[in-house]
């Protein structure tokens, strides 16, 4: 089972370029998510989508935008980089919105983005 | 007061050696309680959800105590494979999606 994939797995880019990191999950899962993760910080949430078509601000949504192309599949786009979102990003899925017990987050392995 | 805190560590134990991890959170209205495990430059894992009664799987055991707002995990007999960072994931409300992530505290067992 592939889970949760994302691309690419490594990316250095120079201030101000754009990119956008790619996400998709085989789990049939309704909810997915963008986190980012910095040394010394808990993991944090940038965008969410709770169902294929609507997306919502997280924690730390300024600089990234979203798009959920339908249900297997959540992009991240930076617009403009700047160093300061030099991070992990991790995509993670789960069945629905509502984070329980039985009803748990998947990651994905992980990008590692450097900004320049 | 930070919203969910993890002891510092790191924590460097031997094989075979019990160690235990606290995590206190400050919203008492939170509703559901992981912790998750997170290897070296890898994605973390659920190692377990925590539930009011307490529960076990194998080596591991987490309990919660609403009362004093800390979930605790336990390893018992731990294995060099246990070396990794372990994440406290809280969920702050009912429906909520917005989850809580500590810090996380990084274990070492040596051999």
């Amino acid at each position: 089972n592939a889970g949760v994939t994302q691309t690419p797995k490594f990316q250095v880019l120079k201030t101000g370029q754009s990119m956008t990191l790619q996400c998709a999950q085989d789990m049939n899962h309704n909810s997915m998510y963008w986190y980012r993760q910095d040394p010394g910080m808990g993991l944090r949430l940038i965008y969410y989508s709770a169902s294929e078509g609507t997306t919502d601000k997280g924690e730390v949504p300024n600089g990234y935008n979203v798009s959920r192309l339908n249900k297997r599949e959540f992009s991240l786009r930076l617009e403009s980089a700047a160093p300061s979102q030099t991070s992990v990003y991790f995509c993670a899925s789960s069945p629905d919105r509502t984070i329980s017990g039985a009803n748990v987050l998947t990651f994905g392995a992980g990008s590692r983005l450097t900004v320049l | 007061r930070k919203e969910v805190e993890q002891d510092p560590g790191p924590f460097n134990v031997p094989e075979g050696a019990t160690v235990a991890f606290n995590c206190t959170y400050s919203n008492s209205a939170s509703q559901s309680f992981f912790w998750y495990r997170q290897d070296c430059r890898k994605e973390p894992k659920l190692l377990m959800s925590v539930y009011s009664s307490g529960n076990e799987d194998g080596r591991f055991t987490a309990q919660l105590n609403r009362a004093s707002q800390y979930i605790s995990l336990l390893i018992r007999d731990s294995k060099l494979s246990d070396s990794a960072t372990y994440l406290c994931v809280v969920n702050p409300g009912a429906g909520s999606y917005q989850l809580t992530f500590g810090k996380g505290t990084k274990l070492s067992v040596i051999p």
